[in-house]
């Protein structure tokens, strides 16, 4: 079966340690996002990625760094400079960056990152 | 920049009554619209979509239309389920640095459906 795979499902980090979760897809999708969700927020972009080798910052790009190495994953390391790194992180790829603005875009199941 | 406002929950209903939560953007251009389902401990699963104006989305009994002229599309469902209870976010896409498309949520609607 298609999809994406976050790892682990739940994390917990001690305060000045920096952690890297996890993002695989297996759909063939050139694109790739993390974003971070707080309660009451909704969902916020992180990081995205629309090819091999590249990446751009989104709206809330700080204390956190990416790769894209290979087409299939995309892990997001979130760092000790992240001043709130409790919450819930999702990641999502879509069919391709030139496909225009309709591509929906598939979700894994989620990483809680608790910093203890 | 985009936008969207949904409306505030949680939302109480009970089973088989009408459901509606509203959702209004800000976007320029064209963007489209969808409606995304969280269930408890999940990632977001994709309900419906509609790429332009006028268009109707639909999927397991839930509707919304894309109406340009009131910038709305408003989640509806003739008669909820127990297991309908979830977190509903309305998102629209817009275009970003080199081509691709960046999702804008709502904050998200708790809906909890009671017998």
């Amino acid at each position: 079966d298609g999809g994406i795979t976050q790892s682990p499902k739940y994390l917990f980090r001690k305060e000045g340690q920096n952690v890297t979760l996890s993002c695989e897809q297996n759909l063939n999708h050139d694109a790739m996002y993390w974003y971070r969700q707080d309660p009451g927020q909704g969902l916020r972009l992180i990081y995205y990625s629309q090819i091999v080798n590249d990446f751009q910052k989104g709206d809330i790009a700080e204390g956190y760094s990416v790769s894209r190495e290979k087409k299939e994953s995309f892990p997001l390391t979130v760092t000790s400079a992240q001043k709130n790194p409790t919450a819930f992180y999702l990641c999502a790829s879509s069919s391709g960056a030139g496909g225009g603005n309709y591509n929906e875009q598939f979700f894994g199941p989620g990483t809680r990152l608790t910093v203890l | 920049g985009n936008s969207v406002t949904q409306m505030e929950g949680p939302v109480t209903l009970s089973e088989e009554a009408f459901l509606t939560i509203n959702c209004t953007y800000t976007a320029t251009g064209y963007p489209s619209l969808f409606w995304y389902v969280q269930y408890p401990g999940e990632g977001l699963q994709l309900l419906l979509k509609a790429t332009k104006a006028d268009d109707k989305g639909s999927n397991k009994g839930f509707e919304a239309t894309y109406r340009k002229e009131t910038t709305s599309f408003h989640l509806e469902k003739g008669s909820v389920q127990v297991s309908d209870s979830a977190v509903y976010f309305c998102a629209l896409s817009g275009s970003i640095t080199g081509g691709g498309n960046k999702l804008t949520f709502g904050t998200g609607t708790q809906l909890k459906v009671e017998l």
